[in-house]
């Protein structure tokens, strides 16, 4: 799988847009970009993932730049139980393959 | 629909025991792959099953082992284990076909002393 490159950390004030970025510059055609959030001591929880469009559901929005070499996520109002390690995940279409984790964004929501 | 469900939650074994823990996947979903999360080494993919078959395969020792049965359901089996090896193992699921996404349960802390 493509590496990818995250901001160690960041913060955000609670009721403001939170934008992670995440950088895959190495990422080929058929390869997804997936994100995941993990709070402290649970399992990782799936967000959203695209491929080359941009994407928005009921948690987030993703905007995957146009060479595909970087993305966004998007979080329009984050609350502090949005604090968590985020982590963006490029992915091949095998279905046996393992998701390879970075050390993702420690993202914190500031009341 | 219930989530992937994982048990025991939380467990404590003695160095040189071994341990199984088991997975019941997402109704529906065909996949289960098992993930080593450690403060050091973060979350680490250790193998995939589909059908009963091992697909993929993570870089483990062979003291770190699996299987599926029919039903989808899976255990992981750690042998002759070591301190090391205390960490959070997080089960996965997902219906196994090309590029679908996959959902964690919350995991089983296993603590080696």
């Amino acid at each position: 799988d493509a590496k990818t490159t995250q901001p160690t950390s960041m913060d955000c004030a609670e009721g403001r847009a939170a934008n992670l970025p995440c950088n895959h510059s190495t990422i080929s055609g058929n390869e997804y970009v997936y994100w995941y959030r993990q709070i402290h001591s649970q399992g990782p929880q799936y967000i959203i993932h695209g491929l080359k469009n941009n994407e928005t559901n009921e948690m987030a929005s993703l905007i995957i730049t146009e060479d595909r070499k970087s993305s966004t996520l998007i979080l329009p109002h984050a609350t502090l139980r949005d604090t968590a390690v985020y982590y963006c995940i490029v992915r091949g279409r095998g279905g046996a393959d393992g998701l390879t984790f970075g050390k993702g964004t420690h993202l914190i929501i500031q009341p | 629909k219930a989530g992937v469900t994982q048990t025991p939650r939380y467990l404590i074994k003695t160095r040189g025991q071994q341990v199984t823990l088991s997975c019941s996947p997402i109704s529906g979903h065909r996949s289960v792959s098992w993930y080593q999360q450690t403060p050091g080494q973060g979350l680490q993919f250790l193998f995939e099953y589909f059908s009963e078959t091992q697909r993929n395969k993570g870089n483990f020792p062979g003291r770190f082992s699996g299987r599926q049965f029919s039903n989808s359901r899976s255990e992981m089996n750690v042998s002759t284990l070591e301190l090391g090896d205390s960490a959070l193992y997080l089960c996965a699921s997902s219906p196994g076909r090309t590029g679908n996404t996959i959902y964690f349960g919350e995991g089983s802390w296993l603590t080696v002393v």
